[in-house]
């Protein structure tokens, strides 16, 4: 497969955990990482391989793996985690970069 | 700290060739790691472009492999990206990247590249 699917859109009270999921057939070979991006900036980097955070990220972001699809969980949302969110991972072939669609967080 | 700035010119007329280099400061592109190139069109999601290895192996999106053309310079310790018979929708938020085989990080602050009459 050549995709990698998001929700467009997911909310998530203050405070609350949100899951946002990532599908694809990839995703049975190879970890997903995930990107951050608030409007008018770049994308950052907050999750990659078997839940790794770079440095500077808030232990409230988690990722996970189960057969075909990858998950960003944030845990405990805080207002400025309200962005764009994009998975990102191989295709089958292994040699070419996938991204998702994208999901838009919006923290009530 | 590895940092990352894109530069060219910010509009390209239809059917020209789209130029941009993306300088990187505090890493030496010759010692190791992938780098790429990301599109994000206006208001739409980010498309991987291609990536080039230090060594210069090169790994190009399917869907643009026939117009793109990534290099580096490990004297001026920058990347490349050519992209020919541009068209609108070619229109986008040009980024360079640091990558491994897992993830990119860290990327430019991005820019802009129209294409129009």
């Amino acid at each position: 497969s050549s995709e990698l699917t998001q929700d467009p859109a997911v909310s998530v009270a203050l405070g609350q955990t949100v899951r946002i999921t990532c599908q694809g057939d990839s995703l049975r070979t190879f970890y997903a990482s995930w990107y951050q991006q608030k409007p008018g900036q770049a994308p950052i980097l907050v999750v990659y391989g078997k839940n790794i955070r770079p440095s500077g990220i808030p232990d409230r972001f988690s990722g996970s793996r189960s057969v075909n699809t990858a998950s960003l969980t944030i845990t405990g949302a805080q207002a400025e985690d309200e962005a764009d969110y994009y998975c990102n991972s191989r295709d089958s072939s292994g040699d070419h970069l996938l991204f998702g669609g994208g999901t838009k967080l919006t923290v009530l | 700290q590895v940092q990352l700035q894109e530069s060219g010119p910010g509009l390209v007329k239809p059917s020209e060739t789209l130029s941009l280099t993306c300088a990187v400061s505090g890493f030496s592109i010759s010692s190791g790691y992938y780098w790429g190139w990301i599109r994000q069109p206006p208001g739409k999601g980010l498309e991987w472009i291609g990536n080039i290895f230090h060594s210069g192996t090169t790994y190009y999106n399917p869907s643009l492999k026939s117009r793109v053309t990534i290099s580096v310079d490990t004297s001026k310790n920058q990347l490349s990206l050519k992209l020919s018979s541009v068209t609108a929708a070619d229109t986008a938020v040009y980024y360079c990247a640091r990558m491994t085989y897992d993830s990119s990080y860290p990327w430019g602050q991005g820019t802009l590249v129209t294409v129009s009459s």
